[in-house]
């Protein structure tokens, strides 16, 4: 049983569209982290939310935390081609650094 | 200037062998980590190491048995491999300052079982 339901599975979208990931819980994390993959390659962090209601922004994409710490959703903006790969939410407890990985989403940008 | 290294990259062996990957950091940090993804490429934590003392063992088949020469080096032996353990293997490091904690992963080591 995955603790984090990511959603959808897989996602293509034209280049300049918008598109919403959504990681979802029913535990409560202390913080949670989004990662992207690459082909051949390990995950590398984008952004770690750790407040309840915590908005965030990296240039396009916004990163936001629930309120009540158990799901999150990551927002592209006019997506380009640069942003295709395997979009990881990982959720952390307070004690101790093992991470929860949902199953992740994998973004396709077409040009 | 890799962060996070792991060797060999790919790794094809027959079942019934015994096999190593190592993970080298030169991060400096305290707290070292093994994850094994999936086909469906599901990331799931097997191992952590801090300061070369083992932290997190999730329910992992003894088969495998990390080992931490030193702080920057974590190293996964396999032994009497078997089909099921065909995925990507990923090393990762963090400062383990507490949480959370900004996990770098290395590239992978792709195993094959035959």
């Amino acid at each position: 049983t995955q603790l984090l339901e990511q959603s959808p599975q897989f996602l293509s979208i034209q280049e300049g569209e918008n598109l919403t990931v959504y990681c979802n819980s029913s535990s409560v994390f202390s913080s949670l982290q989004w990662y992207r993959q690459e082909p051949g390659e390990g995950p590398v962090l984008l952004v770690t939310v750790v407040t309840g209601g915590e908005v965030k922004k990296l240039k396009r994409l916004t990163f936001q935390f629930g309120d009540a710490r158990k799901d999150s959703s990551l927002h592209i903006t006019a997506a380009q081609t640069g942003d295709t790969g395997l979009y990881l939410c990982a959720g952390g407890k307070a004690a101790g650094n093992k991470l929860t990985f949902g199953g992740g989403t994998r973004v396709l940008v077409k040009p | 200037d890799t962060a996070v290294s792991q060797t060999p990259k790919y790794l094809v062996t027959q079942m019934g062998n015994d096999k190593s990957i190592k993970c080298e950091q030169n991060l400096g940090h305290d707290t070292m980590y093994w994850y094994k993804q999936d086909s469906k490429k599901f990331l799931k934590i097997m191992f952590s190491y801090n300061n070369k003392e083992l932290i997190i063992n999730e329910t992992v088949p003894n088969r495998f048995s990390p080992k931490s020469p030193d702080k920057a080096h974590l190293n996964l032996h396999i032994n009497s491999l078997e089909l099921g353990d065909s995925a990507v293997y990923f090393c990762a490091s963090s400062p383990g300052a507490g949480a959370p904690d900004t996990q770098y992963f290395g590239p992978g080591t792709r195993l094959t079982v035959l």
